[in-house]
């Protein structure tokens, strides 16, 4: 799986827009990128997924530069609840993929009132 | 609330004690994952089991093993314990080994004396 570089904190002014870049410039054809989240020491949670196109669900927004590179998370109206380390995470997917998810540092997003 | 139960929550033990985590995945996912995260190590995968037999190996030591059972829960064994091994273990879920979700449950807490 490629490796992910992230920054290691960045903040937040509630109801402003959340943006977490990600580079991952060593990205296979065939390799998508996640976004899980880890609020607290919970188990961490699945945001969003995409392979090329950027992609919307209910929770974030993923922008996927055209050569792949990189990425950026948006949280579009952060609020308190959204303070966690956001992961950024590249892997195979589908198919006889292991399925196995690398994590590595994470970005320390925290969300001021 | 993922669906996935783990038991205990939290447990301490003495060095070189043997002890058994458990994870129920959710209804109807036949992939089960167990991850560590220390504060060293941060989070990593350990093993990945699909439908009763093992699909990946990660980081996991000798000293520790884990089954997949027929009814699809799964259990980790740690024996011969060590100060170092004192993390946050968890186990994650999915319906197939490349679904792009894995569901996290809450975690074990493991506290080694």
């Amino acid at each position: 799986d490629a490796k992910t570089t992230q920054p290691t904190s960045m903040d937040c002014a509630e109801g402003r827009a959340a943006n977490l870049p990600c580079n991952h410039s060593t990205i296979s054809g065939n390799e998508y990128v996640y976004w899980y989240r880890q609020i607290h020491s919970q188990g961490p949670q699945y945001i969003i997924h995409g392979l090329k196109n950027n992609e919307t669900n209910e929770m974030a927004s993923l922008i996927i530069t055209e050569d792949r590179k990189s990425s950026t998370l948006i949280l579009p109206h952060a609020t308190l609840r959204d303070t966690a380390v956001y992961y950024c995470i590249v892997r195979v997917a589908g198919g006889t993929s292991y399925g196995k998810l690398t994590f590595g540092q994470g970005t320390i997003l925290t969300v001021h009132p | 609330d993922s669906g996935v139960t783990q038991t205990p929550k939290h447990l301490i033990t003495a060095t070189g004690q043997r002890v058994t985590l458990r994870c129920s995945p959710r209804s109807g996912d036949l992939s089960v994952y167990w991850y560590q995260q220390s504060l060293d190590q941060g989070l990593q995968f350990l093993i990945q089991y699909y439908n009763g037999e093992e699909r990946a190996k990660g980081n996991i030591l000798e000293r520790f093993s884990a089954q997949q059972f027929p009814d699809l829960h799964s259990e980790l064994n740690l024996s011969s314990l060590e100060l170092g091994d004192s993390a946050l273990y968890f186990c994650a879920s999915s319906p197939s080994p490349g679904h792009f979700e894995q569901y996290f449950g809450p975690g074990t807490r493991l506290t080694v004396t």
